[in-house]
């Protein structure tokens, strides 16, 4: 199975900061990355997909690079909205694995 | 609008089996490249993928449940079905069914989630 590291495991920022989180794949998983948001009590949104892709509807602030094994999701400009937990997924093969989730708290 | 919703007991006993519904609306598993996920959560834990039907019949499963997962769908209701065999008060959480993608294996539309507690 291909693990998948996220670091910070929470953060503390304040409104218009900008956050980057951090995942690394245990092997080489090419741009087959996605970056997930999920708020309490409700399922996980799709924010990044193929590593940099943005989703359908997703604000352009998000947005995510890397390839390989190392790959970030960055936020340009905290909104209240955005503290949330997040979590990278590879979808490279085979059983699909997601990281364990970074916390996003206001300061 | 595409929609997912998972139903299901919210309780179960330990040893007992878990069949959960995703029923989904506004696509079809008999379209090419379309499947269906579920994915689960045990209470302040990250998110498990636990297997995916495809149009095709092909289905994957998690390896470390594998011997107690089976996932079969019924193409004429629109749903998946999940059965979970000798449940444990460790796979007490939210399950989630989700659609990929495309023919990728992101999933960019989820159920709302149903939460399931083993306990006697």
């Amino acid at each position: 199975d291909i693990q998948m590291t996220q670091s910070p495991s929470s953060v503390s920022a304040s409104v218009g900061d900008r956050v980057t989180i951090t995942c690394q794949a245990s092997q080489d998983i090419s741009s087959w990355l996605a970056w997930y948001q999920q708020k309490p009590g409700k399922a996980p949104k799709l924010l990044i997909y193929a590593a940099s892709s943005l989703q359908s509807g997703v604000p352009s602030r998000f947005s995510g690079n890397g390839s390989g094994t190392d790959f970030t999701l960055t936020i340009s400009s905290l909104q209240p909205e955005d503290f949330a937990t997040y979590y990278c997924q590879q979808a490279n093969s085979f059983p699909i694995t997601f990281g364990q989730g970074t916390r996003l708290e206001i300061k | 609008q595409i929609t997912l919703k998972e139903s299901g007991p919210t309780l179960v006993k330990p040893t007992q089996t878990l069949t959960l519904t995703c029923t989904f609306s506004e696509f079809s598993l008999s379209t090419g490249g379309v499947g269906v996920g579920w994915i689960r959560q045990p209470p302040g834990k990250a998110l498990e993928w636990l297997g995916i039907f495809y149009w095709s019949d092909d289905k994957r499963y998690s390896p470390s449940l594998r011997s107690r997962l089976t996932i079969t769908k019924d193409t004429s209701k629109n749903q998946v079905v999940l059965t979970m065999t000798n449940m444990d008060p460790v796979d007490t959480g939210t399950y989630y069914c989700a659609r990929p993608l495309g023919n990728r294996r992101y999933f960019d539309l989820w159920g709302q989630g149903t939460p399931v507690t083993v306990a006697s």
